[in-house]
Protein backbone atom coordinates (compact mmCIF):
# COMPACT_ATOMS: atom_id res chain seq x y z
CA UNK A 1 0.00 0.00 0.00
CA UNK A 2 2.23 2.85 -1.67
CA UNK A 3 -0.51 5.62 -0.25
CA UNK A 4 -0.46 8.90 -2.29
CA UNK A 5 2.63 9.09 -4.79
CA UNK A 6 3.66 11.98 -7.02
CA UNK A 7 6.22 12.22 -10.29
CA UNK A 8 8.12 14.15 -11.05
CA UNK A 9 9.63 15.10 -7.51
CA UNK A 10 11.39 18.30 -9.29
CA UNK A 11 11.04 20.05 -12.11
CA UNK A 12 12.12 22.80 -14.29
CA UNK A 13 10.44 23.98 -17.18
CA UNK A 14 10.88 27.18 -19.74
CA UNK A 15 7.67 29.79 -20.06
CA UNK A 16 5.48 27.82 -22.33
CA UNK A 17 6.70 24.63 -22.46
CA UNK A 18 3.80 22.04 -21.31
CA UNK A 19 3.95 18.74 -18.82
CA UNK A 20 2.15 16.83 -16.65
CA UNK A 21 2.24 16.53 -12.57
CA UNK A 22 1.13 12.05 -12.13
CA UNK A 23 -0.48 11.57 -9.14
CA UNK A 24 -1.83 7.93 -8.39
CA UNK A 25 -3.37 6.33 -4.76
CA UNK A 26 -4.21 2.98 -4.45
CA UNK A 27 -6.22 3.41 -1.57
CA UNK A 28 -9.77 2.96 -3.66
CA UNK A 29 -10.57 7.04 -2.44
CA UNK A 30 -12.90 8.25 -4.91
CA UNK A 31 -12.04 11.78 -4.23
CA UNK A 32 -8.80 13.36 -5.19
CA UNK A 33 -7.33 16.88 -5.10
CA UNK A 34 -4.58 19.07 -6.16
CA UNK A 35 -3.32 21.76 -4.27
CA UNK A 36 -0.26 24.58 -4.41
CA UNK A 37 1.41 25.83 -1.65
CA UNK A 38 2.95 29.02 -2.16
CA UNK A 39 5.09 30.91 0.47
CA UNK A 40 3.11 32.70 3.09
CA UNK A 41 0.03 31.47 0.91
CA UNK A 42 -1.19 28.50 2.64
CA UNK A 43 -2.63 25.28 0.37
CA UNK A 44 -4.75 26.41 -2.07
CA UNK A 45 -7.16 24.25 -4.14
CA UNK A 46 -6.72 23.72 -7.81
CA UNK A 47 -9.08 21.25 -8.79
CA UNK A 48 -10.50 18.22 -7.38
CA UNK A 49 -12.27 14.82 -8.23
CA UNK A 50 -15.35 13.46 -6.49
CA UNK A 51 -15.01 10.15 -9.13
CA UNK A 52 -13.51 8.77 -12.23
CA UNK A 53 -14.80 11.13 -15.29
CA UNK A 54 -16.11 13.93 -12.73
CA UNK A 55 -13.89 17.17 -11.93
CA UNK A 56 -14.14 20.68 -11.06
CA UNK A 57 -12.86 23.37 -10.40
CA UNK A 58 -11.05 24.65 -6.83
CA UNK A 59 -9.84 28.21 -5.93
CA UNK A 60 -7.36 28.76 -8.15
CA UNK A 61 -7.85 26.60 -11.58
CA UNK A 62 -6.23 28.78 -14.48
CA UNK A 63 -3.52 27.36 -16.42
CA UNK A 64 -4.28 24.28 -15.13
CA UNK A 65 -6.52 21.32 -16.80
CA UNK A 66 -7.06 17.72 -15.14
CA UNK A 67 -9.10 14.72 -16.26
CA UNK A 68 -9.91 11.38 -14.17
CA UNK A 69 -10.40 8.49 -16.51
CA UNK A 70 -9.73 5.80 -13.42
CA UNK A 71 -9.97 5.74 -10.11
CA UNK A 72 -6.22 5.79 -9.30
CA UNK A 73 -4.75 8.14 -11.31
CA UNK A 74 -5.20 11.93 -11.17
CA UNK A 75 -2.98 13.60 -13.60
CA UNK A 76 -2.58 18.00 -13.55
CA UNK A 77 -1.45 19.67 -16.54
CA UNK A 78 -0.05 22.59 -17.25
CA UNK A 79 -0.52 23.40 -21.09
CA UNK A 80 1.51 26.77 -21.24
CA UNK A 81 3.88 26.97 -18.39
CA UNK A 82 3.93 30.67 -16.54
CA UNK A 83 6.77 32.00 -13.49
CA UNK A 84 3.54 32.41 -11.98
CA UNK A 85 2.65 28.70 -11.75
CA UNK A 86 6.43 28.13 -10.04
CA UNK A 87 5.16 26.88 -6.61
CA UNK A 88 4.78 23.28 -4.60
CA UNK A 89 2.17 20.94 -5.77
CA UNK A 90 0.90 17.92 -3.65
CA UNK A 91 -1.96 15.33 -4.96
CA UNK A 92 -4.37 14.63 -1.94
CA UNK A 93 -6.94 11.37 -2.10
CA UNK A 94 -9.83 11.07 0.57
CA UNK A 95 -12.43 9.10 2.06
CA UNK A 96 -15.86 10.81 0.97
CA UNK A 97 -18.58 10.86 2.31
CA UNK A 98 -16.84 11.44 5.02
CA UNK A 99 -18.98 9.13 7.93
CA UNK A 100 -19.85 9.48 11.55
CA UNK A 101 -17.54 6.64 12.48
CA UNK A 102 -14.88 8.27 10.79
CA UNK A 103 -14.56 11.41 12.52
CA UNK A 104 -11.48 11.94 13.81
CA UNK A 105 -9.84 10.01 11.95
CA UNK A 106 -7.22 10.35 9.08
CA UNK A 107 -9.00 10.84 5.65
CA UNK A 108 -7.27 12.76 3.78
CA UNK A 109 -3.99 11.42 2.86
CA UNK A 110 -1.26 13.76 1.01
CA UNK A 111 1.30 12.59 -1.52
CA UNK A 112 4.74 13.89 -0.78
CA UNK A 113 4.85 16.91 -3.41
CA UNK A 114 6.09 17.93 -6.56
CA UNK A 115 8.52 20.98 -6.65
CA UNK A 116 8.12 23.33 -10.08
CA UNK A 117 10.07 26.02 -11.19
CA UNK A 118 9.02 27.85 -14.01
CA UNK A 119 11.93 30.21 -15.48
CA UNK B 1 -11.74 36.66 0.68
CA UNK B 2 -9.87 34.47 3.49
CA UNK B 3 -12.36 31.94 5.04
CA UNK B 4 -9.56 30.09 7.58
CA UNK B 5 -7.27 32.57 8.90
CA UNK B 6 -4.54 31.63 11.05
CA UNK B 7 -3.03 35.41 11.56
CA UNK B 8 0.05 34.05 13.52
CA UNK B 9 2.76 33.01 10.85
CA UNK B 10 5.04 31.72 13.45
CA UNK B 11 5.32 30.88 17.40
CA UNK B 12 8.19 29.76 19.32
CA UNK B 13 7.99 28.38 22.43
CA UNK B 14 10.72 26.27 24.89
CA UNK B 15 10.52 22.41 25.15
CA UNK B 16 8.38 21.41 27.47
CA UNK B 17 6.15 24.35 27.60
CA UNK B 18 2.45 24.63 26.04
CA UNK B 19 2.17 25.41 22.28
CA UNK B 20 -0.96 27.58 21.35
CA UNK B 21 -2.06 27.71 17.38
CA UNK B 22 -4.51 29.44 16.84
CA UNK B 23 -7.35 29.69 14.04
CA UNK B 24 -10.40 32.15 13.11
CA UNK B 25 -13.20 30.93 10.02
CA UNK B 26 -15.86 33.24 8.59
CA UNK B 27 -18.03 30.51 6.98
CA UNK B 28 -20.85 29.29 9.67
CA UNK B 29 -21.27 26.42 7.10
CA UNK B 30 -18.07 24.52 8.21
CA UNK B 31 -19.18 21.74 10.44
CA UNK B 32 -15.37 19.80 10.49
CA UNK B 33 -12.49 21.06 11.32
CA UNK B 34 -8.65 19.51 11.18
CA UNK B 35 -5.41 20.36 11.85
CA UNK B 36 -2.53 18.83 9.59
CA UNK B 37 1.25 19.01 10.03
CA UNK B 38 4.19 19.18 7.35
CA UNK B 39 7.75 19.13 7.56
CA UNK B 40 10.02 20.50 5.12
CA UNK B 41 9.79 18.52 1.75
CA UNK B 42 7.22 16.73 2.94
CA UNK B 43 3.24 16.24 2.31
CA UNK B 44 0.81 17.61 4.97
CA UNK B 45 -0.06 14.44 7.48
CA UNK B 46 -3.06 14.91 9.13
CA UNK B 47 -3.04 15.61 13.02
CA UNK B 48 -6.05 15.92 14.31
CA UNK B 49 -9.99 17.05 13.63
CA UNK B 50 -12.99 18.18 15.72
CA UNK B 51 -16.44 18.18 14.33
CA UNK B 52 -18.80 21.13 14.84
CA UNK B 53 -20.86 18.42 17.32
CA UNK B 54 -18.18 19.01 19.76
CA UNK B 55 -16.23 21.53 21.48
CA UNK B 56 -12.69 19.87 22.55
CA UNK B 57 -11.10 16.66 21.55
CA UNK B 58 -8.11 15.21 22.89
CA UNK B 59 -5.55 12.58 21.69
CA UNK B 60 -2.52 12.31 23.71
CA UNK B 61 0.07 15.49 23.59
CA UNK B 62 -2.63 17.24 21.01
CA UNK B 63 -6.05 19.34 21.99
CA UNK B 64 -8.47 21.19 19.70
CA UNK B 65 -11.02 23.60 21.02
CA UNK B 66 -13.76 24.74 19.02
CA UNK B 67 -15.27 27.78 20.06
CA UNK B 68 -18.53 28.09 17.06
CA UNK B 69 -19.79 31.22 18.92
CA UNK B 70 -16.28 33.03 18.18
CA UNK B 71 -15.74 30.49 15.14
CA UNK B 72 -12.31 30.31 16.45
CA UNK B 73 -10.48 27.07 17.64
CA UNK B 74 -7.21 26.44 18.96
CA UNK B 75 -4.57 23.78 19.09
CA UNK B 76 -2.93 22.89 21.76
CA UNK B 77 0.31 20.61 21.88
CA UNK B 78 1.22 19.66 25.72
CA UNK B 79 4.27 19.87 26.40
CA UNK B 80 5.87 20.62 23.18
CA UNK B 81 8.63 18.66 21.50
CA UNK B 82 11.36 19.79 19.44
CA UNK B 83 10.10 17.30 16.96
CA UNK B 84 6.55 19.20 16.85
CA UNK B 85 8.85 22.00 14.93
CA UNK B 86 6.58 22.14 11.55
CA UNK B 87 4.42 24.02 10.32
CA UNK B 88 0.48 23.97 11.07
CA UNK B 89 -2.07 23.98 8.87
CA UNK B 90 -5.53 24.89 10.05
CA UNK B 91 -8.83 23.55 7.65
CA UNK B 92 -12.39 23.90 7.62
CA UNK B 93 -14.62 21.43 5.22
CA UNK B 94 -18.62 22.06 4.69
CA UNK B 95 -21.27 19.67 5.57
CA UNK B 96 -18.86 16.02 5.71
CA UNK B 97 -21.90 14.10 4.70
CA UNK B 98 -21.70 14.97 0.73
CA UNK B 99 -18.69 16.57 -1.60
CA UNK B 100 -15.79 17.86 0.33
CA UNK B 101 -13.76 20.82 -0.09
CA UNK B 102 -11.38 21.40 2.14
CA UNK B 103 -10.37 25.50 3.11
CA UNK B 104 -7.03 25.82 4.76
CA UNK B 105 -5.21 28.56 6.19
CA UNK B 106 -2.16 29.98 5.39
CA UNK B 107 -0.10 27.90 8.27
CA UNK B 108 1.66 28.91 11.49
CA UNK B 109 5.20 27.48 11.91
CA UNK B 110 6.18 26.49 14.81
CA UNK B 111 9.66 26.24 16.47
CA UNK B 112 10.11 24.58 19.85
CA UNK B 113 13.80 25.11 21.18
CA UNK B 114 15.10 22.55 23.69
Amino acid sequence: NAGVTQTPKFQVLKTGQSMTLQCAQDMNHEYMSWYRQDPGMGLRLIHYSVGAGITDQGEVPNGYNVSRSTTEDFPLRLLSAAPSQTSVYFCASSIIPLREDLLGQETQYFGPGTRLLVL
Amino acid sequence: DQQVKQNSPSLSVQEGRISILNCDYTNSMFDYFLWYKKYPAEGPTFLISISSIKDKNEDGRFTVFLNKSAKHLSLHIVPSQPGDSAVYFCAASAHWGGSEKLVFGKGTKLTVNP
